[in-house]
């Protein structure tokens, strides 16, 4: 039973640039969420969907920055435009259902570098 | 607003010693905690956890004590080995995310 599968790993944009992250979830895992963490910072929150819906984006930035988990395929991190500040490690987990009361199972993460 | 906190941001053991971390939250409505494991350039791990209604939870070399009076709970490692030098991170639970401490490096040396 596979992991958690992110990809890229590592990911190096230009300033003005896009960078498309994506996940697919453990195998019956139907709920996804997206953390991302700043260099000597811990993890924090951007969003968590289940398939096709956005529950909780209280941590995304208002811009440039959007999630999506279809009803195929992998759930996407879609960041437009980036700016270095953006240089990060995000990482993306899933749980077979939401985390109240249970673990969520992450991915090795996508290393974001903006040049 | 940081809802969890982790203090410490390294300790250092020297192996077959206990290692204690530390960690306190400030939100009542949590009641659910977990402990990651991180190694540089890998995702968090998950390690253990407690309800809390719980005051203990062990798993193996692995003890969470909550202290629900004083929001505080630690992870204890004992005996601990040089493959636990690692980033561990606590966590509390809403229905819909996880909240992250800022972390712990741990080192132990022999």
């Amino acid at each position: 039973n596979a992991g958690v599968m992110q990809n890229p790993r590592h990911l190096v944009r230009r300033r003005g640039q896009e960078a498309r992250l994506r996940c697919s979830p453990m195998k019956g895992h139907s709920h996804v969420y997206w953390y991302r963490q700043l260099p000597e910072e811990g993890l924090k929150f951007m969003v968590y969907l289940q398939k096709e819906n956005i529950i909780d984006e209280s941590g995304m930035p208002k811009e440039r920055f959007s999630a999506e988990f279809p009803k195929e395929g992998p759930s996407i991190l879609r960041i437009q435009q980036v700016v270095r500040g953006d240089s990060a490690a995000y990482f993306c987990a899933s749980s077979p259902r939401a985390t109240a009361n249970t673990e969520a199972f992450f991915g090795q993460g996508t290393r974001l570098t903006v040049v | 607003d940081q809802q969890v906190k982790q203090n410490s941001p390294s300790l250092s053991v020297q192996e077959g010693r206990i290692s204690i971390l530390n960690c306190d939250y400030t939100n009542s409505m949590f009641d659910y905690f977990l402990w990651y494991k991180k190694y540089p350039a890998e995702g968090p791990t998950f390690l253990i956890s407690i309800s809390s209604i719980k005051d203990k939870n062990e798993d193996g070399r692995f003890t969470v004590f909550l202290n629900k009076s004083a929001k505080h709970l630690s992870l204890h490692i004992v005996p601990s080995q040089p493959g636990d030098s690692a980033v561990y991170f606590c966590a509390a639970s809403l229905p819909d995310k996880l909240i992250f401490g800022t972390g712990t490096r741990l080192q132990v040396f022999p």
